[in-house]
C-alpha cells in the first residue's frame, strides 16, 4: 500500500541554522511529490512539488526538496531557518491512478529557537 | 491565483444539529475537489472526493448518510455534518484541483468544528 513516511516528529533548529526534514515514500508508480507546510489553526500552503525532470526542486520561502528514486525520499532543506519558519510541515504524494488524491505523512513540527 | 476559501471558519453547535461547510475556489475553476479531516496533533485523512455534478465518493470508513457532500458547481462543494455528535468535532478541510492542470491540490484554510 502507498504510505509516506516522515521519521522525525518535532524537530528543534536554532535562527539561522540548516534545516533538513525527511520524507521516505512507498509507491510503485513514479510518484508526485509534495511538501506543505501548516500554521497551527491554519490550512495547508503548498512549499513546492515534484512531477519529473530536475530533481533538486525549488519552492517558495527559500525551500528546496530532492527528490532520491533510489532511496524513495524526497527531504526538504532550507539553508537558514527564519523564526517565521517555525510550523508544521506535511509531505505528500498523489495517487495519480486515483483520482490525484493525496496520501500524507504525519507531519514533523519544526521549532525556532532563537 | 489559487485560492480556496472555507465559510465558517469555526463553529460550536449543539449535539444532534446539523453543520453546513463550504468550500469554494475564488479565482479559478475546481472540477475536484477533497474533504480532510485533521483530529488535534495528526495529519489529514481523507474523506472523501467531490466531483462537480456527481456524486462524491467516500473513503472506507466515512459514513455517507453522516457526512453529505453536495459539489452543486465548478466552484462550491458543501460537506454536511447530519447530526453532530461530540466525536465529529474535529478540523474539516477542503482542498480543490484547478480544472484542466490536474496534479496540484489547494488547501482552504480550514473549518474548526466544535459539538457541545
Amino acid at each position: 500500500a502507498q504510505s509516506v513516511t516522515q521519521p522525525d516528529i518535532h524537530i528543534t533548529v536554532s535562527e539561522g541554522a540548516s534545516l533538513e526534514l525527511r520524507c521516505n515514500y512507498s509507491y510503485g508508480a513514479t510518484p508526485y511529490l509534495f511538501w506543505y507546510v501548516q500554521s497551527p489553526g491554519q490550512g495547508l500552503q503548498l512549499l513546492l512539488k515534484y512531477f519529473s525532470g530536475d530533481t533538486l526542486v525549488q519552492g517558495i520561502k527559500g525551500f528546496e526538496a530532492e527528490f532520491k528514486r533510489s532511496q524513495s525520499s524526497f527531504n526538504l532543506r532550507k539553508p537558514s531557518v527564519h523564526w517565521s519558519d517555525a510550523a508544521e510541515y506535511f509531505c505528500a504524494v498523489a495517487l495519480m491512478e486515483y483520482g490525484n488524491k493525496l496520501v500524507f505523512g504525519a507531519g514533523t513540527i519544526l521549532r525556532v529557537k532563537s | 491565483g489559487a485560492v480556496v476559501s472555507q465559510h465558517p471558519s469555526r463553529v460550536i453547535c449543539k449535539s444532534g444539529t446539523s453543520v453546513k461547510i463550504e468550500c469554494r475556489s475564488l479565482d479559478f475553476q475546481a472540477t475536484t475537489m477533497f474533504w480532510y479531516r485533521q483530529f488535534p496533533k495528526q495529519s489529514l485523512m481523507l474523506m472523501a472526493t467531490s466531483n462537480e455534478g456527481s456524486k462524491a465518493t467516500y473513503e472506507q470508513g466515512v459514513e455517507k448518510d453522516k457526512f453529505l457532500i453536495n459539489h452543486a458547481s465548478l466552484t462550491l462543494s458543501t460537506l454536511t455534518v447530519t447530526s453532530a455528535h461530540p466525536e465529529d468535532s474535529s478540523f474539516y478541510i477542503c482542498s480543490a484541483i484547478l480544472a484542466g492542470v490536474g496534479e496540484t491540490q489547494y488547501f482552504g484554510p480550514g473549518t474548526r468544528l466544535l459539538v457541545l
